[in-house]
């Protein structure tokens, strides 16, 4: 079955320690990008990649970092985790053509205290 | 700087009626627009996109673009309970050569189909 997997769904953690949530696609697509959602604010960008070890900032890249060593997988990194990261994250994906759609992981829903 | 404009909501339609959903934006290199569902606490779902002007039609779901007026619309059909949900329009504007991905989400709308 064609998918986004994140992992892990939940995950609460408390200021400052570091933490990194997977996300891995089965479906050859070069494009994947990390958001994060908040109540009011919609759906906000934190980083994209356009294939293997081509990385760039989103629209709040602030306080993580993100790697594409490998096509299938684009993780995410929080260094030291602050209350104000505290949301729901989605991975998405898509193939490299402009109409294309992103397809959506199922989200992780992160609280930092 | 780049706006999706959706009406928050929430939208109450009795289940059989007609649900239309409006989405603005304010690109006018926008080229292609996405229409997602979302329950809470879960993923956005892919309903429909389109990329020409006119009616795209699939099932119970019909998409409309307007690109002079800088419009997008969703109507669904014969609403059902299962269709209560928030619905995202998404645009993007296309860049040669790779780049930015821009795509850029409303805030989404809230519709809630009464039994």
């Amino acid at each position: 079955e064609a998918q986004v997997t994140q992992n892990p769904r939940y995950l609460i953690t408390v200021t400052g320690k570091k933490l990194t949530v997977t996300c891995s696609q089965n479906m050859n697509h070069e494009y994947m990008s990390w958001y994060r959602q908040d109540p009011g604010l919609g759906l906000r960008q934190i980083y994209y990649s356009m294939n293997v070890e081509v990385t760039d900032k989103g629209d709040v890249p602030e306080g993580y970092k993100v790697s594409r060593k490998e096509k299938r997988n684009f993780p995410l990194i929080l260094e030291s985790p602050s209350p104000n990261q505290t949301s729901l994250y989605f991975c998405a994906s898509r193939t490299d053509s402009n109409n294309s759609p992103l397809h959506f992981g199922n989200g992780t829903r992160l609280t930092v205290t | 700087q780049k706006e999706v404009e959706q009406n928050s909501g929430p939208l109450s339609v009795p289940e059989g009626a007609i649900a239309s959903l409006n989405c603005t934006y304010s690109d006018r290199g926008s080229q292609s627009f996405f229409w997602y569902r979302q329950y809470s606490g879960k993923s956005p779902e892919l309903i429909m996109f389109i990329y020409s002007n006119g009616d795209k039609e699939d099932g119970r779901f019909t998409a409309q673009l307007n690109k002079a007026s800088q419009y997008v619309s969703l109507l669904i059909r014969d609403s059902q309970p299962s269709d209560s949900a928030t619905y995202l329009c998404a645009v993007r504007r296309w860049y040669s050569g790779g780049g930015a991905d821009g795509l850029t989400f409303g805030k989404g709308t809230h519709l809630i189909i009464q039994p």
